[in-house]
């Protein structure tokens, strides 16, 4: 079956700096990936839709300049939280659909990034 | 919101029961679906229901979709163990996937 490979599972920050998750569609094609933020105990919260070979379309209140995203290939979707504070420490997740899958049934998730910034 | 409200928020009952969770929308769906999320790890697909369909079935899972109520139940019959984790909604439409607030599950062996 599908498979979404996210990269790293866990990354532990200092404030200010950057960090880069990855997230790779193994053996299918996603023009687009979704970037998702969850809390703890909390639901997912979609934070953007990631377009292979465009700019990424933000959710409202979601900084487009904070978390930059890029789908440079079919294949890879990237999300850089820049100038991390504490308060971006979360639980990132990203989900690929499968481009031949129209139905709305093709969504693969990635097993999750937790980002802690100290 | 762009969520959905799911209830109970947490749920907690013996091997070997039933588990009901439901899920209500506010806007127009092309489908619905059910996924499950073990303790800090990536969601897994249980089961989509399509806006035209009123009940689904899989393995011990069963699904119901209400559109004029605009809501959804799972059920899981002859609880397990294994079956604790949250469990989320996410109604499908204009290609997002917008999540419910999700109900934690707990099964006590």
């Amino acid at each position: 079956g599908a498979v979404v490979s996210q990269h790293p599972s866990r990354v532990i920050c200092k404030s200010g700096t950057s960090v880069k998750i990855e997230c790779r569609s193994l053996d299918f094609q996603a023009t687009t990936m979704f970037w998702y933020r969850q809390f703890p105990k909390q639901s997912l919260m979609l934070m953007a839709t990631s377009n292979e070979g465009s700019k990424a379309t933000y959710e409202q209140g979601v900084e487009k300049d904070k978390f930059l995203i890029n789908h440079a290939s079919l294949t890879l979707s990237t999300l850089t939280v820049t100038s991390a504070h504490p308060e971006d420490s979360s639980f990132y997740i990203c989900s690929a659909r499968d481009q031949q899958e129209h139905s709305g049934h093709g969504y693969t998730f990635g097993s999750g990034t937790r980002l802690t910034v100290v | 919101s762009q969520q959905g409200e799911e209830d109970p928020q947490a749920l907690s009952i013996q091997e070997g029961e039933n588990a009901t969770m439901n899920c209500s929308y506010k806007t127009s769906i092309n489908n619905l679906q059910w996924y499950r999320q073990n303790s800090g790890r990536g969601l897994v697909h249980l089961i989509l229901i399509r806006s035209n369909e009123r009940e689904k079935h899989s393995g011990r899972l069963r699904v119901t979709l209400d559109t004029s109520k605009k809501s959804s139940s799972l059920l899981i019959t002859a609880s397990r163990a294994a079956d604790t984790a949250s469990y989320f909604c996410a109604r499908y439409n204009t290609d997002k996937l917008i999540f419910g607030t999700g109900t934690r599950l707990q099964v006590f062996p």
